[in-house]
């Protein structure tokens, strides 16, 4: 199984609204991340996480809130979104997070803010 | 964090034809994925190539890297629609990828 599954995969919602995306691997990854990507920009790194622990966060608002329940399994709540936050939103998974290994990419939950 | 450059930034191309995309930094890659992605959905790592001067094949793509580690090519024989995407390279660097801007490519039937 060399798959990372997101879930939804769309997403619309108010800017008042609470929601979570989910992202999933079996292929025993233990370095998880989320990336946002704008319409015709190339995906920006948000979150890194490395062996469940959170090891990077490059200054995202607090209103994006990651969370690593097990090695498998990675989350990113949203609370308080702004319309600018609309975009497609990609977990990737790699065997750990050195940057030696490939980095497989999820389809993307696309969210939209209204 | 080094900037990679790619070009050309947009591609229109007749089915059959052939092309050529690039992707330079001014510094030495220690290693350069490239990645293919389709509207709404996630990048697809291609190839990653690690030595100076490597050449990789994937079917109808062939793949370089400069001998100084600073550059690298992607060339598409006979382009078909399903080549149609973004094609992003990457510097896989320590906890992160380091994409380039990608180049749009159309391929027309």
């Amino acid at each position: 199984d060399t798959e990372v599954t997101q879930t939804p995969k769309h997403l619309v919602m108010g800017m008042t609204n609470k929601k979570s995306l989910k992202c999933e691997q079996h292929m025993g990854h233990r370095a998880m991340y989320w990336y946002k990507q704008k319409a015709k920009k190339p995906p920006e790194l948000m979150f890194v996480y490395s062996y469940e622990k959170l090891s990077i966060n490059e200054s995202v608002p607090s209103r994006f809130s990651p969370e690593c329940p097990n090695s498998s399994l990675l989350n990113l709540h949203l609370h308080a979104l702004q319309p600018e936050d609309s975009a497609l939103y990609l977990c990737a998974s790699s065997q750990d997070s050195s940057g030696i290994y490939e980095q497989f990419f999820g389809p993307g939950t696309r969210l939209t803010v209204l | 964090t080094q900037l990679l450059e790619q070009s050309p930034q947009f591609l229109s191309i007749q089915e059959g034809e052939n092309l050529t995309v690039y992707c330079n930094s001014s510094s030495v890659f220690s290693s350069l994925q490239w990645y293919r992605q389709e509207p709404g959905e996630g990048p697809v790592l291609l190839v990653t190539v690690v030595t100076g001067g490597e050449v990789k094949k994937l079917k109808r793509l062939t793949f370089q890297f400069g001998d100084a580690r600073k550059d690298s090519s992607l060339h598409i024989t006979a382009a078909q629609p399903g080549d149609t995407g973004l094609y992003l390279c990457a510097e896989a660097g320590s906890y992160q990828l380091t994409f380039g801007k990608g180049t749009k490519l159309s391929v027309i039937p």
